[in-house]
């Protein structure tokens, strides 16, 4: 199995206060991924990272952000949580985009209330 | 843009039936193509894939052709078992740094 952890793996918080999911692998993988799984939508991606400090949109990136300071660690904010992020979030390593698979970690549920 | 379709669930089948889960895709170019699978309370797994057209897929007695002329990936096993029951994502990545997903298939095989 691929070396990815994902942290918190659940998280109840209240709808206004800021979220920071953590994904940390141990692969050297250059590429990683923020995706939300929500019933009848599969998967969606949020951001995703091409290297240190290299990040860029995906398809649902209003009210997050991210980070990436070291290969191995990429942290997905939720600035100001709202009820409609309440979802399942999963991170993904792939060592050459274009070509390879992803791997995924274990996944984040997170509850806005 | 690129684009993964594949068929509604759910599929409900008995043991030792035979399962086609059909993948459809839309891209340019010669995509790379996976089936994933995903259990209850898991992340997803990478089940199969093909990288170039007229290859073959296969693990754990699944298969799937990539079928370019027909732009097709469809997911095959001939007999199913109790512990196949799961969510099938049908997936391209093409030149770029993006996947793309398949809502997903729920599977149950009841005994």
């Amino acid at each position: 199995d691929a070396g990815i952890t994902q942290s918190p793996r659940h998280k109840v918080t209240e709808t206004g206060t800021p979220v920071t999911l953590r994904c940390h692998q141990t692969e050297n993988h250059r590429y990683m991924y923020w995706y939300r799984q929500d019933p009848g939508h599969g998967l969606r991606l949020i951001h995703y990272s091409y290297g240190v400090k290299d990040t860029d949109k995906g398809e649902v990136s209003d009210g997050y952000s991210v980070s990436r300071s070291k290969t191995e660690d990429f942290l997905l904010t939720l600035e100001s949580a709202t009820s409609s992020q309440t979802s399942v979030y999963f991170c993904a390593i792939s060592r050459l985009a274009g070509v390879d698979e992803q791997y995924f970690g274990p996944g984040t549920r997170l509850t806005v209330t | 843009g690129d684009s993964v379709t594949q068929m509604e669930g759910p599929v409900t089948l008995s043991e030792e039936a035979f399962l086609t889960i059909n993948c459809t895709y839309t891209a340019t170019g010669y995509p790379s193509l996976f089936w994933y699978v995903q259990y209850p309370g898991e992340g997803l797994q990478l089940l199969l894939k093909a990288t170039k057209a007229d290859d073959k897929g296969s693990n754990k007695g699944f298969e799937a052709t990539y079928r370019k002329e027909t732009t097709s990936f469809h997911l095959e096993k001939g007999s199913v078992q109790v512990s196949d029951s799961a969510v099938y994502f049908c997936a391209l990545t093409n030149t770029g740094n993006q996947f793309y997903f398949g809502t997903g298939t729920s599977l149950t095989v009841i005994p």
